[in-house]
């Protein structure tokens, strides 16, 4: 995956506001895609999944769309709360279960 | 929270030292992951175990291994500690009955290496 050192891509959006988070992947044989929120000094949670046969899975108030044609996977958060400030990372499953991790975006949330 | 958890949460060891780490898997899940994860970066594989062996591995060299135990639970041994080993290292455990074997991340452990 991509690596940005410490200086994370961040989103910034108010409060309510509907916030998209964005992934390039690198391996058109990955066949499954997973997001993850990660809080400081936590480990990465579970959000959602896609399998690649799917353009488009919805969660509660999360959304996530695949488009294999350019390798691009997005997250999109209905009325973003506070509890919603975090690092995103995306995720994918190709040979083995091994997981590769995109470099991460940090969402904020402003009151 | 997941089940799955780590210990020691903290962790300060010196050039040169061993370290292990301790991960139990959630309930019902056979399958464990370990992952580095340097600050302000994603998580890097360095292995899997399933029913007790190495079941893939990443690009971390030998001084890294690993153990599961038959309960499931599993080890990350690190010998000849170098300074760019300080990192979070996260356990994750997966299903591999279910479909999608999701992984579930622990907490982890922060290393710190001086």
């Amino acid at each position: 995956g991509e690596s940005v050192g410490l200086h994370l891509p961040t989103l910034s959006v108010q409060e309510g506001d509907n916030s998209i988070i964005n992934c390039a992947y690198s391996n058109s044989a990955s066949d499954y895609f997973i997001w993850y929120k990660q809080e400081s000094g936590k480990g990465p949670q579970f959000i959602i999944d896609i399998r690649s046969n799917m353009d488009k899975r919805q969660g509660q108030r999360v959304t996530v769309l695949l488009n294999k044609t350019v390798k691009h996977l997005s997250l999109q958060i209905a009325a973003t709360q506070p509890g919603d400030s975090a690092v995103y990372f995306c995720a994918e499953k190709h040979a083995g279960n091994m997981l590769t991790f995109g470099g991460g975006t940090r969402l904020m949330v402003k009151p | 929270e997941t089940g799955v958890t780590q210990s020691p949460t903290h962790l300060i060891k010196t050039r040169g030292q061993q370290v292990t780490l301790r991960c139990s898997s959630q309930s019902g899940h056979n399958t464990v992951s370990w992952y580095q994860q340097a600050l302000g970066q994603g998580p890097q594989f360095i292995f899997q175990y399933y029913r007790e062996e190495e079941n893939g591995r990443g690009n971390f060299p030998p001084r890294f291994s690993g153990l599961q135990f038959p309960n499931y639970s599993s080890e990350l041994n690190v010998n000849a500690l170098e300074l760019d080993d300080s990192a979070l290292y996260l356990c994750a455990s997966s299903n591999d009955r279910e479909s999608t074997d999701t992984q579930y991340f622990g907490p982890g452990t922060r290393l710190t290496v001086l």
